[in-house]
């Protein structure tokens, strides 16, 4: 299971830390992935992590303002924004990546019920 | 980025209907495509992936085919339960990208 917090209202320009807690599973044998959902988007791939998290990667549309971690130790995920925008506004879902069970990476098996963000002054 | 377009964006069938969504990728993405269900207030979950694999507990009535850039998710005999709105997601190549939604609703 996966279990997204740390969202909230936010001003245009500020930070937000998401975390995610992940129990149920080996958290470090999985890849790891940020999701948003948004009705002016739609679903929107944000950030992932290698198991090791030496490898990330990120969308244009964050790169360089959002930045993907984890903490296997703790069997948690982390998505840490900052210069948030109003479009940055969403619903953030933590979810794995399809390599372990599916064995297709990039596609998004286990999903948290997600943590929303608001960014309004 | 690879752009990924269903249609239709919405449809109503009865119950037992055979229902197809269609999915088309802006470039052949192989058959790394996958589809996706939500219901209201709830997180997606994977339906089909790898084209035509069916995850582990979805009912047998969900099909996928395709491959390049032509895919299709069918419902074999449409339930009340499949009220939903269904994604496709490509994951050729990165930034994985879905599609816009498709709403099923019953008559």
């Amino acid at each position: 299971y996966l279990v997204e917090s740390g969202g909230g209202l936010v001003q245009p320009g500020g930070s937000l830390r998401l975390s995610c807690a992940a129990s149920g599973f080996s958290f470090s044998n999985y890849e790891m992935n940020w999701v948003r959902q948004s009705p002016e988007k739609g679903l929107e791939w944000l950030a992932y992590i290698s198991t090791g998290g030496t490898t990330t990667y990120y969308a244009d549309s964050v790169k360089g303002r959002f930045s993907i971690s984890r903490d296997n130790a703790q069997n948690s995920l982390y998505l840490q924004m900052s210069g948030l925008r109003a479009e940055d506004t969403a619903l953030y879902y933590c979810v794995t990546d399809g390599e372990v069970v599916l064995a297709t990476p990039g596609a998004f098996d286990i999903w948290g019920q997600g943590t929303m963000v608001t960014v309004s002054s | 980025d690879i752009q990924m377009t269903q249609s239709p964006s919405s449809l109503s069938a009865a119950v037992g209907d055979r229902v197809t969504i269609t999915c088309r990728a802006s470039q052949s993405i192989s058959s790394y495509l996958n589809w996706y269900q939500q219901k209201p207030g709830k997180a997606p979950k994977v339906l089909i992936y790898a084209s035509s694999s069916l995850k582990s507990g979805v009912p047998s009535r969900f099909s996928g085919s395709g491959s390049g850039t032509d895919f299709t998710l069918s419902i074999s005999s449409l339930q009340p339960e499949d009220s939903a709105i269904y994604y496709c997601q490509q994951s050729y190549s990165v930034p994985w990208t879905f599609g816009q939604g498709t709403k099923v609703d019953i008559k």
